[in-house]
């Protein structure tokens, strides 16, 4: 059965680096989404992408953000200038019930 | 007001025991809904599907009542595996998912 990957599964990064996460979507789905938790909290929408572009994006999602989908099968999430509070858990999903493992981003 | 609202809990209740998870949401041209179950620090994964006219697998029951704008799951005869936390989830228009706080259950033997 075909599920959602996501690499790596934890990424240690200095402030103000920038960071790509990955994640594998299953490629028949036409929605692919980034989602984030910090720790405690509840799962936030980042931004969703539809036929290669972004359908729709949160008030989180600012220019720091960036989605691609450069090679069809890979769909990526860039963080430009990390912050301490960019440190949460982000998953990746594909269609409505299929989330990736997640990557646990930690901001030092 | 909070766009998908869920009691926090936790609910601490015994092996075999009935538990019930309620859920409004506030926006009324939601499309559909769902609850997802979360591990600690794991993903969510997508438990039921929620309908008006109700949605059994198992021993988990889950309702939607539109009017009210509210969702509800039954769990009975709960396992200590059903040990987690219970998200409502909403899709709107855009089939952007919107995410309740999720409620904690704790089952105990």
């Amino acid at each position: 059965e075909p599920e959602v990957t996501q690499t790596p599964s934890h990424q240690v990064t200095q402030m103000g680096q920038e960071v790509i996460l990955r994640c594998v979507p299953i490629s028949n789905h036409l929605y692919f989404y980034w989602y984030r938790q910090i720790l405690g909290q509840k799962v936030e929408f980042l931004v969703s992408f539809y036929n290669n572009e972004i359908s729709e994006k949160s008030e989180i999602f600012d220019d720091q953000f960036s989605v691609e989908r450069p090679d069809g099968s890979n769909f990526t999430l860039k963080i430009r200038s990390t912050k301490l509070e960019d440190s949460a858990m982000y998953f990746c999903a594909s269609g409505v019930g299929d989330f990736g493992p997640g990557t646990r981003l930690t901001v030092t | 007001r909070k766009e998908v609202e869920q009691d926090p809990g936790p609910f601490n209740v015994p092996e075999g025991a009935t538990v019930a998870f309620n859920c409004t949401y506030s926006n009324s041209a939601s499309q559909s809904f769902f609850w997802y179950r979360q591990d600690c620090r794991k993903e969510p994964k997508l438990l039921m599907s929620v309908y008006s006219s109700g949605n059994e697998d198992g021993r988990f029951t889950a309702q939607l009542n539109r009017a009210s704008q509210y969702i509800s799951l039954l769990i009975r005869d709960s396992k200590l595996s059903d040990s987690a936390t219970y998200l409502c989830v909403v899709i709107n228009s855009s089939y952007k998912l919107i995410f309740g706080s999720g409620t904690r259950l704790l089952v105990r033997p």
